[in-house]
């Protein structure tokens, strides 16, 4: 089976723009959760999709959004990036997203704001 | 707060030899999963070994292995006969009961040859 993939894998971007990241789960899995890495905040949850639906949130403004569609597929969008923005966003995804379900990881995209 | 603290930001181990990477967390639920992920440089997080907090059990797989103190609220990770390959950054993570996901800071491990 292919893993998870993200594209694409290196951003740049200046403040205030927007962008879109996409993020295609290993076949079957319908969860799909939002991380996003830096190295001063580590790993935060930014949200989670099943179903087409999202199902739980961090704490991140309202300018992270997301959404999955009905092949499990999902995008991240940023609006009005900011400098802070700049980060690995990884996504991970899982059968049926229950806490017991190890998440695969995908190998992220880097986004530089400038 | 449910908070997840790996106090050791960085761990050296000689090849051949056993490394313990410390975890600790906070929560007040009573039932809960462990995770160790492993982030090598410049690849994809994958996992390492978990544990469900209802089993007394410490999980093992082959050369990892976990000593769980429910009580202590402890959870480290231990790595027998290190290899080169397991040079990475470790996160310890915790998934509580709204299926929220919380990850420690991270410890870089180093293996020496």
């Amino acid at each position: 089976k292919a893993g998870v993939t993200q594209t694409p894998r290196y951003l740049i971007k200046t403040r205030g723009q927007q962008v879109t990241l996409s993020c295609s789960p290993i076949s079957g899995h319908r969860s799909v959760s939002w991380y996003q890495q830096t190295p001063g905040q580590g790993l935060q949850f930014l949200f989670e999709y099943f179903s087409e639906t999202q199902r739980n949130k961090g704490n991140f403004p309202g300018r992270f959004s997301g959404r999955q569609f009905s092949n499990s597929r999902s995008e991240m969008n940023v609006s009005t990036l900011e400098l802070g923005d700049s980060a690995l966003y990884l996504c991970a995804s899982s059968l049926h997203g229950v806490r017991e379900e190890t998440q695969y990881f995908g190998p992220g995209t880097r986004l530089l704001v400038l | 707060a449910q908070t997840v603290t790996q106090s050791q930001p960085e761990m050296s181990v000689q090849e051949a030899e056993t490394v313990t990477l410390s975890c600790t967390y906070d929560t007040s639920e009573s039932d809960y999963y462990l995770f160790w992920y492993k982030q090598p440089p410049s690849r994809q997080m994958i996992l390492v070994i978990r544990q469900e907090a209802y089993k007394q059990q410490n999980a093992t797989e082959n050369r990892f292995s976990v000593n769980f103190q429910k009580a202590a609220k402890s959870f480290s990770l231990k790595i027998s006969d290190s290899q080169l390959g397991d040079a990475a950054m470790y996160f310890c993570a915790c998934r509580y009961n709204n299926n929220d996901m919380r990850f420690g800071a991270g410890t870089r491990l180093t293996v020496k040859p």
